[in-house]
């Protein structure tokens, strides 16, 4: 069975960091693309960041370009998102989710989230 | 960027109606176009991709429609638990971009 679960989140101060882990089982992890996307409190979904396997292919949001980082680990089955110099506005549920580069890179699984709250 | 523009953002409806979403993009691309279904504090659920490609297990009486820059979600005949919050996206190019939400809710 297919499973993505994300752990990593909790309260920081603003200009702190935060790692998020998300670990998948069930599927060839090397077969597929991972994404982090993001949703506020009460808003719409926000897509962070994308990774190949082996993070040969990386793409962010210009939200957190220059302070995440998507990182991969094939041997784990792992993704990360190493976020710094965090700000309010990054408070929100993280989301990992399974990108099909086949299907049109629609992300046709997801993790249950993570809350992420930056406030002093 | 891409923008994505859902409407209604909210609509009332009983069960056993026939409902239709429209999402709009800001330019034309391929059928790189998703919907995904979201239920309150759970994680967002992809209902069809491409377009009009249903996702395995989910209903027939969802249905996607459209090309280029206007999309539509159909609910054929709405079921209690489809009252949820619908986004479109779209996977043509990067950054990835949702619509900003259409609420289902009971009339």
């Amino acid at each position: 069975q297919v499973q993505l679960v994300e752990s990593g989140g909790g309260l920081v101060k603003p200009g702190g960091s935060l790692r998020l882990s998300c670990a998948t089982s069930g599927f060839t992890f090397s077969d597929y693309y991972m994404s982090w996307i993001r949703q506020a409190p009460g808003k719409g979904l926000e897509w962070v960041s994308y990774a190949s396997s082996g993070s040969r292919h990386i793409r962010y949001a210009d939200s957190v370009k220059g302070r995440f980082t998507i990182s991969t680990d094939n041997a784990k089955n792992s993704v990360y998102l190493q976020m710094n110099s965090l700000r309010a506005d990054d408070t929100a549920v993280y989301y990992c989710a399974r990108e099909d580069y086949r299907r049109g890179s629609c992300m046709d699984v997801w993790g249950q989230g993570t809350t992420v709250i930056v406030s002093s | 960027d891409i923008q994505m523009t859902q409407s209604p953002s909210s609509l009332s409806a009983s069960v056993g109606d026939r409902v239709t979403i429209t999402c709009r993009a800001s330019q034309n691309f391929n059928n790189y176009l998703n919907w995904y279904q979201q239920k309150p504090g759970r994680a967002p659920k992809l209902l069809i991709s491409g377009a009009s490609t249903l996702d395995s297990g989910v209903p027939s009486r969802f249905s996607g429609s459209g090309s280029g820059t206007d999309f539509i979600l159909t609910i054929s005949s709405l079921q209690p638990e489809d009252f949820a919050t619908y986004f479109c996206q779209q996977s043509y190019s990067t950054p990835w971009t949702f619509g900003q939400g259409t609420k289902v809710e009971i009339k």
